[in-house]
């Protein structure tokens, strides 16, 4: 089955800094991307989607880039602030009525 | 807005014992899933379902059943927990879109089993 790898698992950056968390996945028929924040305590809520190859999503201050051929994921954050700092989780799907992948995690401190 | 709604909040239960975690949304999606959540795991499926009837297994089904009587509701049951099964579990739906659909997740229930 699907293998979704995140890194970095924990990502501590000064505001203003950018900040980047990467996916892999592992599956050739992957074809829906998403990116999830949690806030501390809170449950998790969409903050981005991206579904075409190479494609550039961007809102929030976030960008997402994907790369089907190297089957990568990055959720990039130009100039963070303390209100950024959030759990934030990849998802993965195929395109087919199945049941998203998530991966790990990365754990996303903002600094003042 | 969807609304997903999941009881209890909290629950601690002992080894052996049965334990019920229910959902509820009252969006009219179709699709329903069980999470749990571990750290340095995030969030992996344990159950699924398309509608009212159905369940799938996800990727940690073992020692886990689930029962989706209707389109709104959607149980995950531990037979006999164990302490293994101590996570935070998040009931979710979204709207059949053939894999593209936005997930709405509940608020969580954390599970401690001792």
């Amino acid at each position: 089955g699907e293998q979704v790898e995140q890194r970095p698992p924990h990502l501590s950056v000064r505001e203003g800094d950018s900040a980047v968390i990467t996916c892999t996945y592992t599956d050739p028929n992957s074809y829906y991307f998403f990116w999830y924040k949690q806030e501390p305590g809170a449950s998790l809520q969409l903050l981005m989607k991206v579904f075409s190859s190479t494609e550039i999503n961007e809102g929030q201050g976030f960008t997402v880039l994907l790369n089907k051929k190297d089957k990568r994921l990055s959720l990039n954050l130009t100039a963070a602030h303390p209100g950024d700092s959030a759990a934030y989780f990849c998802a993965v799907n195929r395109n087919n009525n199945n049941a998203p992948r998530f991966g790990a995690g990365t754990k996303l401190s903002v600094k003042p | 807005e969807a609304a997903v709604t999941q009881s209890p909040r909290n629950k601690v239960a002992v080894t052996g014992g049965k334990v019920t975690l229910s959902c509820n949304q009252t969006n009219n999606h179709n699709n329903m899933y069980w999470y749990r959540q571990d750290t340095g795991h995030g969030l992996r499926l344990i159950h699924y379902s398309y509608g009212a009837g159905s369940t799938e297994k996800g990727d940690i089904p073992d020692g886990y059943k689930a029962s989706r009587p209707s389109q709104e509701n959607f149980s995950l049951i531990l037979e006999l927990a164990t302490p293994s099964q101590t996570s935070v579990y998040f009931c979710a739906s979204g709207a059949a879109g053939g894999g593209a659909e936005t997930l709405y997740f509940g608020s969580g229930t954390r599970l401690t089993v001792l």
